[in-house]
């Protein structure tokens, strides 16, 4: 299946950590993206294969990948990460996940 | 870093056809692939396909293949969406990004979204 599996919501008091999970058998073999989606915004790459950030995106995004599951990590979460966090793997074809709401209580 | 430019938002009637654009400055942007990505209000985001400027091939996501044509033109950077029959369900913003070799082939540029709205 070329599905990924994200939850729906995560929510996080500022200062913690957040962790996003996103599955799917197609990660076993292809590489992981992460984008944040703030509203009314366009989306924005955060991670791409599976660990790496681009440049000006804060260390405080990491991510990790073991088999059929990836991981975004948001360490000392902030109010401006309050957002929509979507994984996505391709090869010729794309996917996305279902986007995960992450909420800063 | 390429800057993606989409047309404006759109205001049709069930029936109508429509071609939207996206254009790219710098280099890069006729050398990558660049991607169509709907997103419906409140909704998650949808590939719907790819297209390479350079020869204007293509790859359709299988859900959208035969609902929509993408073609480019890389004399001015510029790839279009288009339908030839619009529908309600077709309401959704949609935009453009392009595949970055730097970043292992990820979204690495987007547009800023084409609001296409199709209502009677």
């Amino acid at each position: 299946s070329s599905e990924l599996t994200q939850p729906p919501s995560v929510s996080v008091s500022p200062g913690q950590t957040a962790t996003i999970t996103c599955s799917g058998d197609t990660l076993a073999k292809q590489t992981a993206y992460w984008y944040q989606q703030r509203p009314g915004q366009a989306p924005v790459l955060v991670l791409y294969k599976d660990i790496e950030r681009p440049p000006g995106i804060p260390e405080r995004f990491s991510g990790f990948s073991s088999g059929t599951i990836v991981r975004l990590i948001i360490s000392e979460v902030q109010a401006e990460d309050e957002a929509d966090y979507y994984c996505q793997s391709a090869d010729r074809h794309t996917v996305f996940g279902g986007g995960t709401k992450l909420t800063v209580l | 870093e390429v800057q993606l430019v989409q047309s404006g938002a759109e205001v049709k009637k069930p029936g109508e056809s429509l071609k939207i654009s996206c254009k790219g400055s710098g280099s890069s942007f006729s050398t990558s692939w660049i991607a169509w990505v709907r997103q419906v209000p409140g909704k998650g985001l949808e590939w719907m396909g790819s297209i390479y400027p350079v020869d204007s091939d293509t790859t359709y996501s299988q859900a959208f293949h035969g609902q929509v044509t993408m073609s480019a033109d890389k004399s001015v950077s510029t790839v279009f969406l288009q339908w030839t029959s619009l529908e309600a369900s077709d309401t959704a913003i949609y935009f453009c990004a392009r595949r970055g070799a730097a970043v292992a082939y990820g979204l690495q540029d987007w547009g800023q979204g084409t609001l296409v709205t199709v209502s009677s």
